[in-house]
């Protein structure tokens, strides 16, 4: 298996302008998340999917960002506009069960907006 | 109450070593304990994980020490080498209703040969 699949690796964008990132979970995984690293808050919860559906969306910092997944292999994460405080990495991880299992990380992209 | 506390913010140990990252929660909630390990410029990978109904875990040279009265678990690598350098983040999970990650912030390991 391929393992999570992110695109872009890289962005670099100006302030205000919109940002989508991709990311395509393991084939067969029910559970997607969406994450924010960066060295003064570590690593954030964004959004977490189950079975395509939104479960908590709680860690979304504004309505600046959102987050879709039309289906089972492709999720989005949207940020519009976008602001130099959203320059972080983005990590995608997916799971085969709900609770209490192993997340998968993709490779993440690295965000920098100027 | 949804806290994952880490110590050390780094660690520098020897090749042949023993290193140490311990991590405390408060939430008794908490019913899965995973070490995630993350090397430079890839995402984080499921290192070993453990259950409060057990107090130690053993994985080749990674162990996780898990004590439930004192709401602390720590993950101890044996004879560390250079290839174990990298950040090690400790998590906990309420398990059963959900699959939500709680991180601790991370500890930057360098095994110096």
């Amino acid at each position: 298996d391929a393992g999570v699949i992110q695109s872009p690796r890289h962005e670099v964008t100006e302030m205000g302008q919109e940002v989508t990132l991709r990311c395509k979970p393991i084939s067969g995984h029910n559970s997607l998340f969406w994450y924010r690293q960066t060295m003064m808050r570590g690593l954030e919860l964004l959004i977490y999917f189950n079975n395509n559906v939104p479960i908590d969306d709680s860690g979304m910092p504004e309505d600046r960002f959102s987050a879709k997944m039309p289906n089972a292999s492709f999720s989005t994460l949207k940020i519009q506009p976008s602001e130099p405080r959203d320059s972080a990495v983005y990590f995608c991880a997916s799971s085969l069960r709900f609770s209490a299992d192993t997340q998968y990380f993709g490779p993440g992209t690295r965000l920098t907006v100027l | 109450q949804q806290q994952v506390k880490q110590s050390p913010q780094s660690l520098i140990v020897q090749k042949g070593g023993i290193s140490i990252i311990n991590c405390a929660y408060e939430n008794t909630a908490f019913d899965y304990f995973p070490w995630y390990q993350q090397f430079p410029g890839k995402g984080p990978a499921l290192l070993i994980a453990i259950r409060p109904d057990v107090s130690e875990k053993k994985e080749g040279r990674f162990t996780i020490s898990f004590n439930k009265s004192a709401k602390q678990f720590s993950l101890h690598i044996m004879d560390s080498q250079p290839g174990d350098s990298a950040t090690y983040f400790c998590a906990a999970d309420y398990g059963g209703a959900t699959n939500k990650l709680i991180f601790g912030t991370g500890t930057l390991l360098a095994v110096q040969p």
